[in-house]
């Protein structure tokens, strides 16, 4: 069975700074997306970015990247220049054909002014 | 675009009720899930549709849960009886298949609390 592993419950980066959340995952499949959803105190889930398993590039949106090492099945968010409204929980997902997601367990960003 | 829409945001109810969640997905997106989040167990998938036919209910946690989509627009959620242990953010959450994978996009939560 898949799983998603998030062994950071709780991160802090100085305003301006950078930092990096991690994730690791387990599956058997070689087709797979993983995923960062961002969900701030109003309680959304927000996406903030993609990658697909099949693409080598690391995915980039704006301050967020990605470092996804497949053999290793780990999918980290680097998050730079840190701002105020970056202060969320994280959560990494997978999903592979079956349009199931599953979720890791979160991680807490605090940025500190 | 509007996102994915779901009423009511909050709802305060008692024990023994019903509750009726309710969903308007993207428009044009043929997949539509219900997730639950507590503190304890995370985000659970509770069910899924594809072209408004329940794919997967395996989530659901008792018969006490029904979920309904009568067309592509609408979904319900539903518990029949509540109890206490149902206090949850559900959301719902709807996607379109693009010929590999899919990025569901969520709405913004009902806040549940049963007393």
């Amino acid at each position: 069975a898949q799983t998603v592993t998030q062994s950071q419950p709780e991160m802090s980066v100085q305003e301006a700074e950078t930092v990096t959340l991690s994730c690791t995952y387990d599956t058997s499949e070689s087709d797979y997306y993983l995923f960062w959803y961002k969900q701030p105190p109003s309680r959304q889930m927000i996406l903030v970015i993609r990658q697909e398993a099949y693409k080598q590039q690391n995915a980039t949106e704006n301050r967020f990247s990605v470092n996804f090492q497949k053999a290793a099945k780990s999918f980290s968010l680097k998050i730079s220049d840190s701002q105020l409204g970056d202060a969320a929980m994280y959560f990494c997902a997978y999903s592979s054909g079956t349009y199931k997601y599953i979720f890791g367990t979160g991680t807490r960003l605090k940025v500190l002014a | 675009d509007a996102g994915v829409i779901q009423s009511p945001r909050h709802e305060v109810t008692e024990m023994g009720q019903e509750v009726t969640l309710r969903c308007k997905p993207i428009s044009g997106h043929d997949y539509l899930f219900w997730y639950r989040q507590t503190m304890m167990r995370g985000l659970e998938l509770l069910i899924y549709f594809n072209n408004n036919v329940p794919i997967d209910d395996s989530g659901m946690p008792e018969d006490r849960f029904s979920a309904k989509m009568p067309n592509a627009s609408f979904s319900t959620l539903k518990i029949q009886p509540s109890e206490p242990r149902d206090s949850a953010v559900y959301f719902c959450a709807s996607s379109l298949r693009t010929g590999r994978g899919n990025t569901i996009y969520f709405g913004e939560g009902s806040w549940l609390t049963v007393v």
